[in-house]
């Protein structure tokens, strides 16, 4: 089973969509979760972090179920901007601490 | 927020010359800096992290006689690719631990993509 594994897509959706993206992760020990949006051929830029709470920001909000070690992200009212690839992050524990492991990502694609 | 600037964005050279990538972290003091590669549709792979102060952790697979780390100061790492090949053409991005948007997270240098010929 892949450390960190994410549908990779393409998700192609209309302006104003909502689109959920989920997330697995194989190390129960991990401490602390991100999801990351990296445009082609940029560096990733962090999204937000993620809680077992959960947590929104604007139009986008993570959760995280530890016990299914489950992570999704929502994007409601999709912008064009909002095009990119979504990588589900997750920190280590362990020897690897700080280590932090990138799922493959998820691309979508807004359309107008 | 925190910034990481990383220079050069991008570099063509020659095979078996040496590269050399800087890391400067911006306005905080990044005592940890961890190295990553990333190939065209890849996810990002942990290459090595380095430490101010003290000798690099590479990863199992990466030689380190090859990729040379340098973290000699709080605000500066260096990763220097020796002798490169084609096979090492790739985007080699830096990356520290901070706060950025008021979140705590990893803030990327903006990457190089090295290209060898």
């Amino acid at each position: 089973r892949k450390e960190v594994e994410q549908d990779p897509g393409p998700f192609n959706v209309p302006e104003g969509a909502t689109v959920a993206f989920n997330c697995t992760y194989s190390n129960s020990a991990s401490q602390s979760f991100f999801w990351y949006r990296q445009d082609c051929r940029k560096e990733p830029k962090l999204l937000m972090s993620v809680y077992s709470s959960g947590n929104e920001d604007g139009r986008f909000t993570a959760q995280l179920n530890r016990a299914s070690q489950y992570i999704s992200l929502l994007i409601r009212d999709s912008k064009l901007s909002d095009s990119a690839t979504y990588l589900c992050v997750v920190e280590g524990s362990g020897a690897g601490s700080y280590q932090l492991t990138f799922g493959k990502g998820t691309k979508l694609s807004v359309i107008p | 927020g925190a910034v990481v600037s990383q220079h050069p964005s991008w570099v063509i050279c020659k095979s078996g010359t040496s590269v050399k990538i800087e890391c400067r972290s911006l306005d905080f003091q990044a005592t940890t800096m961890f190295w990553y590669r990333q190939f065209p549709k890849q996810s990002l792979m942990l290459m090595a992290t380095s430490n101010e102060g003290s000798k690099a952790t590479y990863e199992q697979g990466v030689e380190k006689d090859k990729f040379l780390i340098n973290h000699a100061s709080l605000t500066l790492s260096t990763l220097t690719v020796t002798s490169a090949h084609p096979e090492d053409s790739s985007f080699y991005i830096c990356s520290a631990p901070g706060w950025a948007g008021g979140h705590y997270g990893y803030t990327f240098g903006s990457g190089t993509r090295l290209t060898v010929v």
